[in-house]
């Protein structure tokens, strides 16, 4: 079975400082990552996604995140949070056949200034 | 490029009655999921359909029931509903339902049930 556990369900961030959002995956066989980023009475949209091609993805926003197998991680960061940057943000795995996702608990963004 | 709608945006309905919701999967694309998505939590998948077949379903009762039209657009069908089936449920559709495609989301359903 696959499972996505996202480590804190706030963060909260000064403008122009590191984000980082933890993401945790347990899969048995090569998942594929997404990230999604929901704006409040939104649905989710796609913010970066791992297919594993290069470790290190790129993401719309300025986002990226990185897949690291040892250690079933795929964080997302962004040198720089912008007040735009407040929302819900959600980790999701894809290891089936079909292109079903499991979702994380997601984490909110807060940005204050 | 029209993305995915759904209709309709706001629903009030009481415990025990019986809800449609719709969805229009963005042009091109042959497969829907759907997801139900409780107050602070994460999306859950409901089931998805691929040219008109479900293809794959998630730990919901029967009672969560769906189709798939011929031009792709999608029906979820709750019955007997219960106070915990208030949520926002979303659809998405993705090119041919593959394992690593990207899912497009609509804006959801908002539903109350009291």
């Amino acid at each position: 079975a696959q499972s996505v556990t996202q480590l804190g369900s706030h963060v909260s961030v000064s403008e122009g400082a590191l984000v980082l959002l933890r993401c945790n995956y347990s899969s048995s066989v090569p998942p594929y990552l997404f990230w999604y980023v929901q704006y409040p009475n939104q649905g989710l949209q796609l913010l970066l996604k791992y297919t594993s091609a290069a470790t290190l993805v790129k993401g719309i926003n300025g986002f990226e995140a990185e897949f690291k197998k040892s250690e079933t991680s795929f964080h997302l960061t962004k040198p720089s949070a912008h007040m735009s940057d407040a929302a819900e943000y959600f980790c999701a795995v894809n290891t089936g056949t079909a292109s079903k996702l499991t979702f994380g608990t997601g984490t909110r963004l807060q940005v204050t200034l | 490029e029209t993305g995915v709608t759904q209709s309709p945006t706001h629903l009030i309905k009481t415990r025990g009655q019986q809800v449609t919701l719709r969805c229009s999967s963005q042009s091109g694309h042959n497969t829907v999921s759907w997801y139900q998505q409780a107050l602070g939590q994460g999306p859950q998948f409901i089931f998805q359909y691929y040219r008109e077949e479900e293809n794959g379903r998630g730990n919901f009762p029967p009672r969560f029931s769906g189709l798939q039209f011929p031009n792709y657009s999608s029906e979820l069908n709750v019955n007997a509903l219960e106070l915990d089936d208030s949520a926002l449920y979303l659809c998405a559709s993705s090119p041919a339902g593959g394992k690593g495609e990207t899912q497009y989301f609509g804006p959801g359903t908002r539903l109350l049930v009291l």
